[in-house]
């Protein structure tokens, strides 16, 4: 049984499009976050959302949206495409977001052309 | 945002070898401190969560420890084999309990 799951696991698409990246977790976690893989390949904190609160990073444009159907799913929306958008993004979920691991999907790498 | 660093970015070792990174953090508003092995093409594994000044962790040949009051961790590999090659990533996590990743360090054990 996978924990948490990213679908899809490649994403190509043209600038200017409108994508989404679904996530949902198994573990009853209270907790999920998503996370964008730079080129020198650090991990770096883009939301994180339990069933209380949400948490941008600011420096995420607000292309990018986090809409979460229930407490098992966030999925990650993004508007108008552009090429700096190409990265591998990961959804991770935790029981009480900090004191207990962090369980990652197998990542998405989205290529804007 | 907290601002998480470790050292070195990158290491290489004789198989046999053991060695050692550091993983520095903000000591104040902290709640948690997280050490992950990345290998490639995988997603990131949880080794250890510690939270108390002066825990210590360890699980086979890797152990951690944690210094909440100057905000450092260290990690320690013990006999480093070559599947232990991998990239150690350190989280933090604060008050906002949102975990901020450090850059990695990279290792490579030879044989």
């Amino acid at each position: 049984d996978t924990a948490v799951s990213q679908t899809p696991k490649y994403l190509v698409t043209q600038m200017g499009n409108d994508k989404s990246i679904k996530c949902e977790q198994n573990l009853g976690h209270d907790t999920m976050y998503w996370y964008k893989q730079d080129s020198k390949k650090f991990l770096k904190i883009m939301f994180s959302y339990n069933n209380k609160e949400l948490i941008i990073n600011e420096t995420v444009p607000n292309r990018f949206s986090p809409k979460s159907p229930d407490k098992a799913h966030l999925n990650l929306h993004i508007n108008s495409l552009e090429l700096g958008d190409s990265a591998v993004y990961f959804c991770a979920s935790s029981q009480d977001g900090g004191s207990t691991e962090a369980f990652f999907g197998q990542g998405t790498r989205l290529t804007v052309v | 945002i907290l601002n998480v660093e470790q050292s070195p970015q990158s290491l290489h070792v004789q198989e046999g070898d053991s060695t050692n990174f550091t993983c520095s953090f903000p000591s104040s508003n902290f709640y948690a401190l997280h050490w992950y092995r990345w290998e490639t093409a995988k997603s990131p594994e949880a080794l250890f969560v510690m939270t108390l000044n002066g825990d210590e962790k360890k699980k086979g040949r890797i152990s951690a420890t944690l210094n909440t009051k100057e905000g450092y961790s260290y990690l320690y590999i013990k006999g480093s084999q070559p599947e232990d090659s991998a990239t150690y990533l350190c989280a933090s996590s604060g008050s906002a309990r949102q975990l901020t990743f450090g850059s990695g360090t990279q290792l490579t054990v030879l044989p």
